[in-house]
């Protein structure tokens, strides 16, 4: 099983609408969780972590759920200029540097 | 914020010859960086831990002997591809590990340099 599993997409969106999707981690001991976002051909760029106790930021609204062992990102009254992908990023053992990348979730924003 | 500047930004070179990558951290000294791969639609695959002032940590199946890394000052790392071959024609990307301000978490997160894209003919 992979450390980081998101479903690739892509994620066609009419704008205005709200999107959600989950990635899945297989280490239940991980400590950090981010969520980035990388547009073609560019660098990731952290969008936001993920707290025990979730984390909004403007659209953009994150929930961690350590039972299930996923953690899920949701945008809401999208915007052209959200269409990228959403990478999620897990840190598999505490102190370790090693993170753990999924293959992104790839969101569409349709005029 | 914290910025870390990579270049060249783009590079096409023959095979054989070898590239070097640059890779520094402007406003902040990063005793450590990593670097990155990604070939298109897949993950980042962490390649190597650079650590300033001695030897790098390669992750398994990544040569050493081909992918030079050097970590000579704590605002400079640099990655030299040596007798580059098209298969390693890929996106590499460094990144530093810098303190999150915002929020409660106090978490280390990564920021990127902004990478550079190797073909190799």
């Amino acid at each position: 099983r992979k450390e980081v599993e998101q479903d690739p997409g892509p994620f066609n969106v009419p704008e205005g609408a709200t999107v959600a999707f989950n990635c899945t981690y297989s280490n239940s001991a991980s400590q950090s969780f981010f969520w980035y976002r990388q547009d073609c051909r560019k660098e990731p760029k952290l969008l936001m972590s993920v707290y025990s106790s979730g984390n909004e930021d403007g659209r953009f609204t994150a929930q961690l759920n350590r039972a299930s062992q996923y953690i899920s990102l949701l945008i809401r009254d999208s915007k052209l200029s959200d269409s990228a992908t959403y990478l999620c990023v897990v840190n598999p053992t505490t102190g370790n540097n090693r993170l753990a990348f999924g293959k992104g979730n790839q969101v569409v924003v349709i005029p | 914020g914290a910025v870390v500047s990579q270049h060249p930004s783009w590079v096409i070179c023959k095979s054989g010859t070898s590239v070097k990558i640059e890779c520094r951290s402007l406003d902040f000294q990063a005793t450590t960086m990593f670097w990155y791969r990604q070939f298109p639609k897949q993950s980042l695959m962490l390649m190597a831990t650079s650590n300033e002032g001695s030897k790098a940590t390669y992750e398994q199946g990544v040569e050493k002997d081909k992918f030079l890394i050097n970590h000579a000052s704590l605002t400079l790392s640099t990655l030299t591809v040596t007798s580059a071959h098209p298969e390693d024609s890929s996106f590499y990307i460094c990144s530093a590990r810098v303190r999150e301000r915002q929020g409660h978490s106090g978490a280390n997160v990564l920021t990127f340099g902004a990478g550079s894209r190797l073909t190799v003919l």
